[in-house]
C-alpha cells in the first residue's frame, strides 16, 4: 500500500495562502492523490483529487510534482473556517477487486487571525 | 437527498456489553468502510466491504465485527473483546473506481 507523510501541524495567517505538503514517494502509476479535511468531531469532507495534472476547484488547488512523489494542497485565501485536520491519501487497489481508503494522521492547520 | 447516515450520534455502553453502530447509504455505492478515530489521531481502518456479502479486515479489526447483507447497510458491532472501545467511529462509502469517499457524521461511543 502506498503511504503518505505530512507535517503534524501548520499555522497560516488569515487571508494568506495555506500550502499543505504531502509526500507519497511509493505511489503507483494508476493511484490518485486525494485530499480531505475534518473539522473537529465531524465527518471528513472531500476537497480535491488528481492523478498527475494540477487541479483546481472552488475550494482549493492541487499541485502534483512531475515525478508524482509529492503534492501540495493550496487554500488560496485561508479563513478561520479552514482550521481543520487535512488528510492526504492515495487510493490503493484501483483496477482490482479491493479499493481501500487509508488515512494517515494528517496535518492540523490552524488559521490565525 | 442522497447521503450516508450514521446512528446514533452519541452512544453509551456498559463495559462488557456488545453494541452495534448503524451505517446506511442511499448512494448506490458498492464500497463501504468503518474507521475509528481517537483524540488527536488520524482515521484508522477497521473493516471494509467492496460488495454485498463480502468484507475484509482493516488495520484494527480485533474486537469488532461487521456484516454486509444489503448494499445500503454496513453495521459495525463493537464487542466486549475490544479493550478500548471509547472512540469516534466514522462510516464511509465510495463507488469502486477512484471517486471520492462520502462520510457519515460519526458516532461517538463512550464506555462507562
Amino acid at each position: 500500500d502506498a503511504k503518505t507523510t505530512q507535517p503534524t501541524s501548520m499555522d497560516c495567517a488569515e487571508g494568506r495562502a495555506a500550502n499543505l505538503p504531502c509526500n507519497h514517494s511509493t505511489i503507483s502509476g494508476n493511484e490518485y492523490v486525494y485530499w480531505y479535511r475534518q473539522i473537529h468531531s465531524q465527518g471528513p469532507q472531500y476537497i480535491i483529487h488528481g492523478l498527475k495534472n494540477n487541479e483546481t476547484n472552488e475550494m482549493a488547488s492541487l499541485i502534483i510534482t512531475e515525478d508524482r512523489k509529492s503534492s501540495t494542497l493550496i487554500l488560496p485565501h485561508a479563513t478561520l473556517r479552514d482550521t481543520a485536520v487535512y488528510y492526504c491519501i492515495v487510493r490503493v487497489g484501483p483496477g482490482t477487486s479491493y479499493d481501500k481508503v487509508i488515512f494517515g494522521p494528517g496535518t492540523s492547520l490552524s488559521v490565525i487571525p | 437527498d442522497g447521503g450516508i447516515t450514521q446512528s446514533p450520534k452519541y452512544l453509551f455502553r456498559k463495559e462488557g456489553q456488545n453494541v452495534t453502530l448503524s451505517c446506511e447509504q442511499n448512494l448506490n455505492h458498492d464500497a463501504m468502510y468503518w474507521y475509528r478515530q481517537d483524540p488527536g489521531q488520524g482515521l484508522r481502518l477497521i473493516y471494509y466491504s467492496q460488495i454485498v456479502n463480502d468484507f475484509q479486515k482493516g488495520d484494527i479489526a480485533e474486537g469488532y465485527s461487521v456484516s454486509r447483507e444489503k448494499k445500503e447497510s454496513f453495521p459495525l458491532t463493537v464487542t466486549s473483546a475490544q479493550k478500548n472501545p471509547t472512540a469516534f467511529y466514522l462510516c464511509a462509502s465510495s463507488i469502486r473506481m477512484n471517486t471520492e469517499a462520502f462520510f457519515g457524521q460519526g458516532t461517538r461511543l463512550t464506555v462507562v
